[in-house]
């Protein structure tokens, strides 16, 4: 079946810092992938919708210039959290819809755990 | 903003026992999945329901589609310990294109032995 990957699994960095998550669809391509945030004992929430070779469409109330999303390629999307801060910690996971079972399926990553010290 | 209900938000039973988790909408879904996902990572796709009425069987979980299409149910039969999880309803709403799932809140299933 479709597999998604994130690197990193976790990362801890100090307030202030940016950091790079990046999502790749392994065997298949992605012109679309998304990207959520959960908070602990919380549901996923949607950040933004990241699009090969056009801007990507955030959510209502997500910061664009603190959430830097960039679609590389057909298999790489990046989320950029820019000056961190520890209220940005959180597990951000990112999707992407391929063909599975007949109709259209999202395949979810294995997730990133942030913490800003 | 699309709101998706899911109930009951936290639930803990006796291994053997049945339960049901609901998942409601005022508006209509062109397709709706559950997931599970264990603590760390990410969710575990179970089932996509499409069609209004469909009912399908994943061993001894049963996922029901409405017949409008604005709800959904899973109902485990004699769950055990290894049920234990968050299972997370996500609909994807009538628009066309590739959207990004709305979540429901979430259950937090507890099976004690």
């Amino acid at each position: 079946g479709a597999v998604v990957s994130q690197h990193p699994s976790w990362v801890i960095c100090k307030s202030g810092t940016s950091v790079k998550i990046e999502c790749r669809s392994l065997d298949f391509q992605a012109t679309t992938m998304f990207w959520y945030r959960q908070f602990p004992k919380q549901s996923l929430m949607l950040m933004a919708t990241s699009n090969e070779g056009s801007k990507a469409t955030y959510e209502q109330g997500v910061e664009k210039d603190k959430f830097l999303i960039n679609h590389a390629s057909l298999t790489l999307s990046t989320l950029t959290v820019t000056s961190a801060h520890p209220e940005d910690s959180s597990f951000y996971i990112c999707s992407a819809p391929g063909r599975g079972a007949g109709t259209d399926t999202q395949y979810f990553g294995p997730g990133t755990r942030l913490t800003v010290l | 903003t699309q709101l998706l209900e899911q109930s009951p938000q936290f639930l803990s039973i006796q291994e053997g026992e049945n339960l049901t988790v609901y998942c409601n909408s005022s508006s209509v879904f062109s397709s709706l999945q559950w997931y599970r996902q264990e603590p760390g990572e990410g969710p575990v796709l179970l089932v996509t329901v499409v069609t209004g009425g469909e009912v399908k069987k994943l061993k001894r979980l049963t996922f029901q589609f409405g017949d409008a299409r604005k709800d959904s149910s899973l109902h485990i039969t004699a769950a055990q310990p290894g049920d234990t999880g968050l299972y997370l309803c996500a609909g994807e709403y009538s628009g066309g294109g590739a959207d990004g799932l709305t979540f429901g809140k979430g259950t937090h299933l507890i099976i004690q032995p």
